[in-house]
């Protein structure tokens, strides 16, 4: 298993241009989560999503998109970058049930605004 | 909601010195909890977790936490630290019922000196 992958690992982009971050896992896990890594601020949670779909917002969702057509993919949508948006973003997936509820974390992207 | 606090930021050790990093937590709802580390430039991993019975729960590395529910406390402790400890830790809380909506603490640099 590939586990949790998130593309592109680096990104640079200039003030209102827009992008996708690509998530995908092969675990077959029901729930998929976005955050945010500030320094010193710890992990924020941006959207998630229970299931195919179905999504929600978290703690700071303003500024970005999320949608779950399919079980293994999560993609992260900005939709007009700002400075506001530089960090590392990391994407994370669950199972339902299954005595588990960790959170399986994929590499992360660090995205610059400039 | 939920939330949970990281007493020390950072907290500097020398080698085979004992440590302990201490989280507290808020809840509204049943919570599982949760201790991640990361190392740098990586995504989290899971540590451990306690998610019901015994109130000490112990990593396969020689971490251990104990549950406090009169305190609202998880704290992570290891007898012994090895200069291959120093990472981010992070304490986490999910809510029983959906995995994707966890929340993190701020993190505690664990940094072993030898």
């Amino acid at each position: 298993n590939a586990g949790v992958t998130q593309t592109p690992k680096f990104q640079v982009l200039k003030t209102g241009q827009s992008m996708t971050l690509q998530c995908a896992q092969d675990m077959n896990h029901e729930y998929m989560s976005w955050y945010r890594q500030d320094p010193g601020m710890g992990l924020r949670l941006i959207h998630y999503s229970v299931g195919a779909g179905i999504t929600d917002q978290g703690e700071v969702p303003n500024g970005y998109n999320v949608s779950r057509s399919t079980t293994e993919d999560f993609p992260l949508r900005l939709l007009s970058a700002a400075p506001s948006q530089t960090s590392v973003y990391f994407c994370a997936s669950s199972p339902r049930g299954r005595g588990s509820y960790e959170q399986y974390f994929g590499p992360g992207t660090r995205l610059t605004v400039t | 909601a939920q939330s949970v606090t990281q007493l020390d930021s950072q907290v500097p050790v020398f080698e085979e010195a004992p440590v302990e990093l201490r989280c507290n937590y808020s809840s509204s709802v049943s919570v599982y909890l949760f201790w991640y580390v990361q190392y740098p430039n990586q995504g989290l991993q899971l540590l451990l977790k306690y998610l019901s019975g015994s109130t000490l729960v112990e990593s396969i590395n020689g971490f251990e936490a104990e549950f406090n529910k009169s305190q609202t406390s998880f704290h992570l402790r290891k007898p012994s630290v090895h200069i291959s400890d120093t990472a981010e830790y992070f304490c986490a809380v999910t809510p029983t019922t959906n995995a994707g909506k966890s929340t993190f603490g701020d993190g505690t640099t664990l940094t072993v000196k030898p």
